[in-house]
């Protein structure tokens, strides 16, 4: 139990579709990350959040949009992606934006055809 | 530009042969250096947080330790379960909150 949930797990799609990757995170936390973990390659921070608002876009394509309702609740959402997308999509949350440590979820594995 | 090696890219120990791993960084302003372990088709696991040169940090077989320029990861008497990627991550005073990652190192212990 991380405490951070990501679903789906895993996830293929085609270049034209719609999905969301949903996290949720259970441990009082003000902040939110999506990442990207690709093979060979340091995680890549995509977006933050704090207190629900965006506060980073680590200049992210546009068909990657983020939403955060709440301060538990992250989506990512995903339109007319490509090839090099596909990855492990990693959500992380902290308390707030001080230097604390950021606790991971077990990400959603990306595909597309 | 701020960036973090870490070294080597893969270990294979034996069960028992005890060993360290390196992160280097050059960061303007370190404000704190992580260390995370991953498992396959998992995320990152927190293991400590190291705030300042001459700061060490110790769980089970593991003892992080962190000076100007880099910090280790010493692993004692490492057993197969200890098998993973290690990464290591840093924030400086001007990122705010964002971690610039290492690339890991994978470790595998046989038994």
């Amino acid at each position: 139990e991380t405490g951070v949930t990501q679903t789906p797990r895993h996830l293929v799609m085609g270049m034209t579709n719609k999905k969301s990757l949903k996290c949720e995170q259970h441990l009082g936390h003000n902040a939110m990350y999506w990442y990207k973990q690709s093979a060979k390659k340091p995680l890549e921070l995509m977006f933050v959040y704090n207190f629900k608002e965006q506060t980073e876009n680590n200049s992210v394509p546009s068909r990657f949009s983020p939403e955060c309702p709440n301060s538990s609740h992250l989506f990512l959402h995903l339109h007319t992606l490509q090839p090099e997308d596909s990855a492990l999509y990693l959500c992380a949350s902290s308390d707030d934006s001080a230097v604390r440590p950021q606790h991971f979820g077990d990400g959603t594995r990306l595909s597309i055809l | 530009e701020d960036q973090v090696t870490q070294s080597p890219e893969a270990l294979r120990l034996q069960e028992g042969e005890s060993s360290s791993l390196n992160c280097s960084y050059t960061v303007s302003g370190l404000r704190g250096l992580f260390w995370y372990r991953q498992d396959p088709g998992k995320g990152p696991e927190f293991l400590f947080t190291l705030y300042s040169a001459g700061e060490e940090k110790e769980k089970e077989r593991l003892k992080a330790t962190l000076t100007k320029k880099e910090s280790f990861l010493h692993i004692t008497a490492p057993k197969p379960e200890d098998s993973a990627t290690y990464l290591c991550a840093v924030i400086q005073e001007t990122s705010g909150s964002r971690l610039t990652f290492g690339e890991g190192t994978q470790l595998t212990v046989n038994p």
